[in-house]
């Protein structure tokens, strides 16, 4: 079993639709990143939690310490978000963790 | 203020064969991570160079090696290469002890045939 699960796996919704994503994780762990990852390869840095609640335009992040699960929605979807994203956790001295990612597709 | 600079982006290289691959960290990081990347998996952590010391390494064979110079800058060299080596490889960068977060190069595919 993996230390970090994603589900789904993979995501196809239309365009203005509420997307949840979600990350469960086995490890201790000092802090939980939400990354993008877009076809070219790069990776965009959109979260890191230790705890509680961030929204940043219309993607929130949540993590619940004690159940060890993190969600990502984006809240009125637009193509433009198909990417692939990425759950990973922090362990110690900055070693990340990653989840195998949630291809997201949204049509319009 | 630039990100983390890779390069090169793409590289084909013959079984067998030994490569260098490179990784400028975003102005003010420290520590330089490199990650692999096999196509629809999640990234793997191979190591980590902070003061020029390797300070934590991944499950990757001696064939991976790594070197962090005074400028923080960082190298990844591969020996002997095998076809399961090829994948995408991704450098992070961040400040100790990391309160800043990662950020990440848009790496190097490396191809082996």
């Amino acid at each position: 079993k993996n230390e970090v699960e994603q589900s789904p796996q993979n995501l196809t919704a239309q365009e203005g639709e509420f997307i949840t994503i979600n990350c469960s994780y086995s490890v201790g762990i000092s802090a939980l990143h939400w990354l993008q990852q877009h076809p070219g390869g790069g990776i965009v840095s959109l979260f890191m939690l230790s705890s509680g609640k961030k929204k940043h335009g219309r993607l929130i992040a949540t993590i619940n310490i004690q159940e060890k699960h993190s969600s990502l929605h984006i809240t009125a979807s637009h193509p433009r978000d198909s990417a692939v994203y990425i759950c990973a956790v922090e362990q110690g001295a900055q070693k990340l963790v990653f989840g195998q990612g949630t291809r997201l597709t949204i049509n319009p | 203020d630039a990100g983390v600079t890779q390069s090169p982006t793409h590289l084909i290289k013959t079984r067998g064969q030994q490569v260098t691959l490179r990784c400028s960290p975003k102005s003010g990081h420290d520590t330089v991570s490199w990650y692999q990347q096999a196509l629809g998996q999640g990234p793997q952590f191979i190591f980590q160079y902070y003061e020029e010391e390797e300070r934590q390494r991944g499950n990757f064979p001696d064939r991976f090696s790594g070197h962090q110079f005074p400028n923080y800058s960082s190298e990844l060299n591969v020996n002997a290469l095998l076809l399961g080596d090829s994948a995408l490889y991704l450098c992070a960068s961040s400040g100790n002890p990391g309160a800043s977060g990662y950020t990440f190069g848009s790496g190097t595919r490396l191809t082996v045939v």
